[in-house]
């Protein structure tokens, strides 16, 4: 159980494109998703959390209107990488939770390699 | 303030080798959890334990064991009879409850274990 698939695993495209990646719950409700960046060989960092029809709490430094997140349904949140630059290229990692009422683990997607030219 | 810290960067051991990988954290809240994930050189992270600040006891599951000491603040993971599948990155996390379940990750130690 508590599987969460996210796609695409890779993506490599032109500067100036958005980008979108999909983080979905397969087989639980996720009340809350959770957005990371990783660099190599680094730890992850915690871009913004997600809650189910309500905007997104973003970190300090990272930019709204370049990662754009909608989380429309209890199963699916999506973060739009606009006009991407080659600076945005990172391992980008959703993870999501089942409920509010415990302190259940964030389960994790398998993370979108993203490469911008 | 919350921190986690995992001072191996990096570990190397020889397979059936036991390892042990450290995580100390810092926290001022009296109600916490403490995760460790596995990152695999694939990407994902795989949960692997979920402790909680009132929940002292050791566990030990097949391989794997974790020692929760909060009167060192410390929730180390042991490998016993490491196998080379057992190389990845092991990261331990804090999370501080009620809250935002938000994660506070170490750095990571990679493990890499060698045939």
């Amino acid at each position: 159980g508590a599987v969460v698939s996210q796609h695409p695993s890779r993506v490599i495209c032109k500067s100036g494109t958005s980008v979108k990646i999909e983080c979905r719950s397969l087989d639980f409700q996720a009340t809350t998703m959770f957005w990371y960046r990783q660099f190599p060989k680094q730890s992850l960092m915690l871009m913004a959390t997600s809650n189910e029809g309500s905007k997104a709490t973003y970190e300090q430094g990272v930019e709204k209107d370049k990662f754009l997140i909608n989380h429309a349904s209890l199963t699916l949140s999506t973060l739009t990488v606009t006009s991407a630059h080659p600076e945005d290229s990172s391992f980008y990692i959703c993870s999501a939770r089942a409920s509010r009422a415990e302190h259940q683990p964030q389960h994790f997607g398998d993370g979108t390699r993203l490469s911008i030219l | 303030a919350q921190k986690v810290t995992q001072a191996q960067t990096e570990i190397s051991v020889v397979e059936k080798e036991d390892v042990t990988l450290d995580c100390v954290y810092e926290t001022r809240d009296t109600t916490y959890y403490l995760f460790w994930y596995k990152q695999p050189p694939s990407g994902e992270l795989v949960f692997l334990i979920r402790r909680n600040s009132f929940d002292e006891q050791n566990e030990i599951s097949g391989r794997y064991s974790w020692n929760f000491q909060k009167s060192t603040s410390s929730f180390n993971f042991t490998i016993t009879a490491s196998q080379v599948v057992d190389s990845a990155v092991y990261f331990c996390a804090l999370s501080e409850a009620p809250g935002t379940y938000k994660y506070i990750f170490g750095t990571g130690t990679r493990l890499k274990v060698l045939a």
